[in-house]
Formats: C-alpha cells, sequence, structure tokens
C-alpha cells in the first residue's frame, strides 16, 4: 500500500542546532504535508507541498518536494524548546483520503 | 476561538456499549474528515463528508462505525458494539472545501474498558 516512512523515529537535540527529517514512500504522491502535534492537540499544518522539485520555508522551517515524487525533507534551523513534539508528514492516497507517516518525535534540550 | 472543536474530551465506556462522538468544525467550512490516530501512530483515515454527504467512507474499519453530518455542519460519529481495540483518538478535521489543507480539532480520547 501507499505507507509513509518517516525517519528518524525520534530525536534528541541541543537548543541552537538544526534538524533534518524525512519521509519515504514506495509510490508517487502529487502533494506533501507536514503536520507538528504536541501532547493532546490535533496536528496543526506546517508546510504544504505541491509540485516536485518544490523548496518551502515557513519561518525555521524549510521542507523539500522530492524530484522522484517519493520522498520529502523537513529542515528546523536553530531549533527552540518550544519545537518539540511530534512532527508528521502526509499525502493524499486519492481524493481526499490523507496517509500519515508514524512520526518523527522531537525533543530540545535547553 | 473558532477552530475545530470536539466534545467530549475524554469518554471511557465498557465493551460492548455504544458511543457517540461529536465534531463541530470550523464556521464556513463545507468539507469534514474523522480520522482515528492509534498510541504511536499518524492519524488514519476514516470518512469525508462534503457538505451533508459522505464523499469518501473508504477508511470505516467495518459496519459498527457510521458518521453522519445532518446539516452540513456538526458532525457525529457512532461507533455500535464498541470492542477494545477501539480505543484511540478520534480526531476530526475541516477545510474550506475539499483540500489537503486541513485544521484538525483536539480529538476525542476513548477508551473501551
Amino acid at each position: 500500500g501507499q505507507q509513509l516512512n518517516q525517519s528518524p523515529q525520534s530525536m534528541f537535540i541541543q537548543e541552537g542546532e538544526d534538524v533534518s527529517m524525512n519521509c519515504t514512500s514506495s509510490s508517487i504522491f502529487n502533494t506533501w504535508l507536514w503536520y507538528k502535534q504536541e501532547p493532546g492537540e490535533g496536528p496543526v499544518l506546517l508546510i504544504a507541498l505541491y509540485k516536485a522539485g518544490e523548496l518551502t520555508s515557513n519561518g525555521r522551517l524549510t521542507a523539500q518536494f522530492g524530484i522522484t515524487r517519493k520522498d520529502s525533507f523537513l529542515n528546523i534551523s536553530a531549533s527552540i524548546p518550544s519545537d518539540v513534539g511530534i512532527y508528521f508528514c502526509a499525502g493524499p492516497r486519492r481524493g481526499n483520503d490523507m496517509r500519515f507517516g508514524a512520526g518523527t518525535r522531537l525533543t530540545v534540550k535547553p | 476561538g473558532a477552530g475545530v472543536s470536539q466534545t467530549p474530551s475524554n469518554k471511557v465506556t465498557e465493551k460492548g456499549k455504544y458511543v457517540e462522538l461529536r465534531c463541530d468544525p470550523i464556521s464556513g467550512h463545507t468539507a469534514l474528515y474523522w480520522y482515528r490516530q492509534s498510541l504511536g501512530q499518524g492519524p488514519e483515515f476514516l470518512i469525508y463528508f462534503q457538505g451533508t454527504g459522505a464523499a469518501d467512507d473508504s477508511g470505516l474499519p467495518n459496519d459498527r462505525f457510521f458518521a453522519v453530518r445532518p446539516e452540513g455542519s456538526v458532525s457525529t460519529l457512532k461507533i455500535q458494539r464498541t470492542e477494545r481495540g477501539d480505543s484511540a483518538v478520534y480526531l476530526c478535521a475541516s477545510s474550506f472545501g475539499p483540500s489537503y489543507e486541513q485544521y484538525f480539532g483536539p480529538g476525542t480520547r476513548l477508551t473501551v474498558t
């Protein structure tokens, strides 16, 4: 099926460090989205990517839509404690049936 | 605030009972989605409404699960004869028209004992 594999599963970093995570699939996706979820909350959309090769930034976050359309990357620069949370990649299977990865859990030590 | 709201925030029920989970989407959003999130996993799509009709219910796991949106706004997810495996956080999201850019509520944590 169209599973999304996220790595790493978890990251423990020092405040101020840059972070990189990625998402891969065996199937092609035409849209990639990155969400962040904090405890007790629903996911919040960070970045949406619609074109292969697209590089999009949102503040300290930058995401790229891989050229093969089978992967995407999210980078966070100069991490701060409020970056803590679980980051999910997602893509539509068909129509509005959204598939999510299992998430990358980020911990930032002050 | 004017975000997506879900009630109750927590629901504990006994195996075999019936439960209803409610979602109030953002005002003016015509599309509404239900997802289920198990511990350590990402959300899993259940059903999508465009207006009052279920445009895609392919994610509902079996016929014990049913959802309605009679007036095109509030939606109720109904689970009959609950099983322990139904325990999860049920998330609702809405968007202005069918869109991948969905706004999620905080979820209802369902525990079946």
